[in-house]
Order: structure tokens, then C-alpha cells, then sequence
């Protein structure tokens, strides 16, 4: 199966802070790579899809990017209903998850 | 308005079984895969297994291969996870998820809100 290592593991950053989360695939994914935000309690959401195409409905302050093997999910001004633990996700083969990022408030 | 409710959760003894089953409304139940994803407590995202719109296509996650079978009632606009032969590590939340085709990838758009399943004597 595919790795999923998301850094950094936590996370800390105050409201309006730039914030960028980094996924690395143990082998090229082309671009089959998800973003999901979970708070607790809730089912995860989906933010980001195929890389970099933001979900219906999500705030435009959340953006994907990269290819091949490594991936960032950037909030450009963090909001304090933000702090959630974020997780990436591939579809290229056999469906795996990142091991998640917990972003708290400094 | 998309809806995925859970159901068929439970305390258990390791080595019985259990029937989970995902109630859909709100969208074309047969155009989509489903799937089953687990969350053990205070752990990350785990996929469990999925299955195609027309139950042609079935995958499971390797911890569960052999034990936990899939199925799906379009009819009913229902997904089912027969779980057997349960242990310990099976204790989580179990998350029936709506998979939406990209290319060759997928995404789940839609999420219910979880069945928890404990394994314990």
C-alpha cells in the first residue's frame, strides 16, 4: 500500500496566521490526492479534491497543491473556526490516509 | 439534501459478529460507490472497504480481508458491513462514506456520522 506522512504531526497558530500542511506519498500519485478537515465529535468534510480543486461550499482561504509524491494544503488567513485536525488522502490504488494534523490555537 | 445514517453498532465479544448497515437519501443511491471508513478512539482515518455502484468491483482494507463483507441494496438505498470474526483493534467508529468518481480517483463528498462498534469481553 501506498504511505500517506503528513508533517507536522500538530500544529500550532493564531487567527489570521498563513498555514501550509504537507503530505507526502510514498510513490507517485499522480494527483489523486483529497484533503479532509475533522473537528471533534463530526465525520471528516472535504475541502480539496484531485490536488488543488476546492469542494462546493468551502471557504476560498483553503487551497491544494502539487503532483507526483508531494502535496500542501495552505490556509492563507487562519480562522478560529479552522482549528481542526486535517487529514490528506489518495485514491491512485488502495484507498490510504494520511495520519492527520492537529492545528490548535497558540 | 444528501443524508447517510449508520446503524447496527455495538459492545461485542472478540470473536463474534455484527451487521452494520448505512441508511442513503437525498441522491441517486446506485450512480455511486460506497464505502466504509473506521476511526479507532483518539486514531486516525482507516479505510475499511468499498464497493462499485453495481457491487462489480469490491475492495477491502488487508486488516479486514477474510473477516468483514461488503454489500450494498440499491433498492433499498442501503450499504451493509457484515463483520465477523471481530477483535480488540476492530473497536472504532465505522463511517459509511459516498465516493465520488475523478479520472481514474475518488473522493467522499458525503459522510454520516458514525456507528461505534466496541470489541471487548
Amino acid at each position: 500500500d501506498i504511505q500517506m506522512t503528513q508533517s507536522p504531526s500538530s500544529l500550532s497558530a493564531s487567527v489570521g496566521d498563513r498555514v501550509t500542511i504537507t503530505c507526502r506519498a510514498s510513490q507517485s500519485i499522480s494527483s489523486y490526492l483529497n484533503w479532509y478537515q475533522q473537528k471533534p465529535g463530526k465525520a471528516p468534510k472535504l475541502l480539496i479534491y484531485a490536488a488543488s480543486s476546492l469542494q462546493s461550499g468551502v471557504p476560498s482561504r483553503f487551497s491544494g497543491s502539487g503532483s507526483g509524491t508531494d502535496f500542501t494544503l495552505t490556509i492563507s488567513s487562519l480562522q478560529p473556526e479552522d482549528f481542526a485536525t486535517y487529514y490528506c488522502q489518495q485514491s491512485y490504488s488502495t484507498i490510504t490516509f494520511g495520519q492527520g494534523t492537529r492545528l490548535e490555537i497558540k | 439534501e444528501v443524508q447517510l445514517v449508520e446503524s447496527g453498532g455495538g459492545l461485542v465479544q472478540p470473536g463474534r459478529s455484527l451487521r452494520l448497515s448505512c441508511a442513503a437519501s437525498g441522491f441517486t443511491f446506485d450512480d455511486y460507490a460506497m464505502h466504509w471508513v473506521r476511526q479507532a478512539p483518539g486514531k486516525g482515518l482507516e479505510w475499511v472497504s468499498g464497493i462499485s455502484w453495481n457491487s462489480g468491483s469490491i475492495g477491502y482494507a488487508d486488516s479486514v480481508k477474510g473477516r468483514f463483507t461488503i454489500s450494498r441494496d440499491n433498492a433499498k438505498n442501503s450499504l451493509y458491513l457484515q463483520m465477523n470474526s471481530l477483535r480488540a483493534e476492530d473497536t472504532a467508529l465505522y463511517y459509511c462514506a459516498k465516493g465520488t468518481l475523478y479520472g481514474s480517483g475518488s473522493y467522499y463528498d458525503y459522510w454520516g456520522q458514525g456507528t461505534l462498534v466496541t470489541v471487548s469481553s
